[in-house]
């Protein structure tokens, strides 16, 4: 069964540096998100992105943050200089354009800034 | 805005026990209601969804019921498995020029044999 990938699984990094983080959505699905999980907290969304923009960001999703599609495969998450605040576990998915409400989360990566 | 809410965790059932997990919703329009399992080191996973007010979501033995006249969308198991031990989310589609999901805070179930 296809499934959505994300790469690494674990990074840890220094606060102020730039952290881009991977995913691999399934196959002929068009529409990816980001969400993210701050340790005992809710899952939040962060951004919905379709024919190459952006449709929908939330107001986590600031200057430091962007998403791009650089190849027919792979969806990626860059935040710029992170924060102590940005350590949470980051969720991509994506959906087919005929069930776009249906999402296929992957495994996550957890992020720890120090 | 839109908004789920989950029962306080966790939840510690014995095999072969009834789970209820209780959820309830505040939207506006008719939003589409999801129940999501994380097991220990893994992804959100779909487990069921109903779309519209009535409709019962079932999977694996988990069955939710879109209840319109209680905002609710409670999951349900008549008798849990070791197996089922992971955390589970209820979630609504929130449609605002794209779909996004709202989640509720997840509630924790251990199963013991």
């Amino acid at each position: 069964e296809p499934e959505v990938t994300q790469t690494p699984s674990h990074q840890v990094t220094q606060m102020g540096q730039e952290v881009i983080l991977r995913c691999v959505p399934i196959s002929n699905h068009l529409y990816f998100y980001w969400y993210r999980q701050i340790l005992g907290q809710k899952v939040e969304f962060l951004v919905s992105f379709y024919n190459n923009e952006i449709s929908e960001k939330s107001e986590i999703f600031d200057d430091q943050f962007s998403v791009e599609r650089p190849d027919g495969s792979n969806f990626t998450l860059k935040i710029r200089s992170t924060k102590l605040e940005d350590s949470a576990m980051y969720f991509c998915a994506s959906s087919e354009i005929q069930n776009q409400e249906t999402q296929y989360f992957g495994p996550g990566t957890r992020l720890l800034v120090l | 805005g839109d908004s789920v809410t989950q029962m306080e965790g966790p939840v510690t059932l014995s095999e072969e026990a009834f789970l209820t997990i209780n959820c309830t919703y505040t939207a506006t329009g008719y939003p589409s209601l999801f129940w999501y399992v994380q097991y220990p080191g893994e992804g959100l996973q779909l487990l069921l969804k109903a779309t519209k007010a009535d409709d019962k979501g079932s999977n694996k033995g988990f069955e939710a019921t879109y209840r319109k006249e209680t905002t609710s969308f409670h999951l349900e198991k008549g008798s849990v498995q070791v197996s089922d031990s992971a955390v589970y989310f209820c979630a609504l589609s929130s449609y605002q020029g794209a779909q996004k999901l709202v989640f509720g805070q997840g509630t924790r179930l251990t199963i013991n044999p």
